[in-house]
């Protein structure tokens, strides 16, 4: 069973619509990330966390915001859509300790801003 | 501040044949984490190797080693006896040892060849 998991899969909004693109993960790890893929600029944090309750803005967080209510689940918000906002997300967790360095990636979430 | 590099856009390789990608990153800790990830046509990002930067021995997994030269700062991907299924995009990532977040290069996109 996939550890990482993402909803929706694939989202179309408008401009100045509000989105939220949801994560949950089962690997019980205690750092949540998200990550937007574009062509040339490989894959970019835009918020992580560390536990329940907790969101550290990653490298480009501006316009966009997280949520996290539970170990298992961990949200980013698009308060107001941009067509600048259209790209792949990533939801991937880890432990972060020296025998879990590496982090694991859901499917992805394909977001159409038009 | 982190960087990875890959200068490499694409590669091209004859099946059953051995190729090597190449990884340069900066970082001013001492101690840090190396990566790499395989994503495959169908968009899934897979963890596949790392490299601890206080261990001298290159890591190996599989048909998947690395060829770490910390003088250089450099990481290099090596897959022996490549197969059709090993094409995909690979993406080299660094950690920072007190850090939570990964930082990618832009991938190396792999043809396999039959």
């Amino acid at each position: 069973e996939a550890a990482v998991t993402q909803s929706p899969r694939n989202k179309v909004a408008v401009t100045g619509g509000k989105v939220t693109l949801s994560c949950n993960q089962t690997n019980n790890h205690n750092n949540m990330y998200w990550y937007r893929q574009d062509t040339g600029h490989g894959l970019r944090l835009i918020h992580y966390s560390y536990g329940a309750g907790s969101t550290e803005k990653g490298d480009i967080p501006d316009g966009y915001k997280a949520s996290r209510p539970s170990q298992e689940n961990f949200s980013l918000i698009l308060e107001l859509a941009t067509p600048s906002q259209t790209s792949v997300y990533f939801c991937a967790s880890g432990d972060g300790g020296l025998n879990y360095a590496e982090q694991f990636f859901g499917p992805g979430t394909r977001l159409t801003v038009l | 501040a982190q960087k990875v590099t890959q200068t490499q856009t694409s590669i091209s390789v004859m099946e059953k044949t051995t190729v090597t990608m190449d990884c340069v990153y900066e970082t001013q800790d001492s101690s840090y984490f190396l990566f790499w990830y395989k994503q495959t046509a169908s968009g899934e990002i897979v963890f596949l190797i790392r490299q601890d930067s206080y261990k001298k021995e290159n890591a190996t997994v599989g048909h998947y080693s690395l060829n770490f030269q910390k003088p250089k700062s450099s990481i290099g991907l090596i897959i022996t006896a490549t197969q059709i299924e090993d094409s995909a995009v690979y993406f080299c990532a660094m950690r920072e040892d007190m850090g939570y977040k990964l930082t990618f290069g832009t991938g190396t996109s792999l043809l396999v060849d039959p």
